[in-house]
């Protein structure tokens, strides 16, 4: 199995400013990687698929970067409505399909 | 625009079945794999399995004995059963279209969840 992990765990960052979150993956998953974004109540939201595509619909401020086993989301300027949680996911080795544990990006 | 829709009694006993179906409208369930993954209180995501139109299916091997999933292309629902139950598996269950075109891949569009409780 492939293990997702998540960094930081928290991150505080205030609106306007970059956030950069980071996900390693325990062996290589080429570029089979996903982000997704959850909000309290809601069901995740697919964000970026192929480690650096954005979904339909994704603002250009959120971009991902890195193949192999380690990757980053970043959000250029946060919005008030990015704080959230964020996930990956890899789909290249599976069963299973596995996520990292998430990182909260909260309001400093 | 796929949409999906999470049905199934909200409470379930210890040691029972969990029973959940999801209704995918606005397209058809055809040429897709669906999944389902679940989200414990305040935890993070866990796969549970994969079913193709074609009713092939995966799961993921930590619950594979006891996950069951079907699929009814004449309703365009597919289902999920989970026996032998447990307070563990308490959970937001999600079902969600997974990957595209037949290929899998990513999770998108998900259905709103639906939490499921085990308690007597």
């Amino acid at each position: 199995e492939i293990v997702m992990t998540q960094s930081p765990a928290t991150l505080s960052v205030s609106p306007g400013e970059r956030a950069t979150l980071s996900c390693r993956a325990s062996q290589s998953v080429s570029a089979n990687l996903a982000w997704y974004q959850q909000k309290p109540g809601q069901a995740p939201r697919l964000l970026i698929y192929g480690a650096s595509t954005r979904a339909t619909g994704i603002p250009a401020r959120f971009s991902g970067s890195g193949s192999g086993t380690e990757f980053t989301l970043t959000i250029s300027s946060l919005q008030s409505e990015d704080f959230a949680v964020y996930y990956c996911q890899q789909y290249n080795n599976w069963p299973p399909i596995t996520f990292g544990q998430g990182t909260l990006l909260e309001i400093k | 625009q796929v949409q999906l829709q999470e049905s199934g009694p909200g409470l379930v006993k210890p040691s029972e079945t969990l029973s959940l179906t999801c209704t995918v409208s606005g397209g058809s369930i055809s040429n897709n794999y669906w999944s389902w993954i679940r989200q414990p209180p305040g935890k993070g995501l866990e796969w549970i399995g994969y079913i193709s139109n074609s009713g092939s299916t995966n799961n993921n091997p930590s619950l594979r004995s006891r996950v069951t999933m079907s699929v009814d292309t004449s309703k365009n629902q597919f289902s999920l059963k989970l026996n032998s139950v447990t307070a563990a598996d308490t959970a937001v269950y999600y079902c969600a279209r997974w990957g595209i075109a037949g290929r899998p891949g990513w999770f998108d569009p998900w259905g709103q969840g639906t939490l499921v409780t085990v308690s007597s």
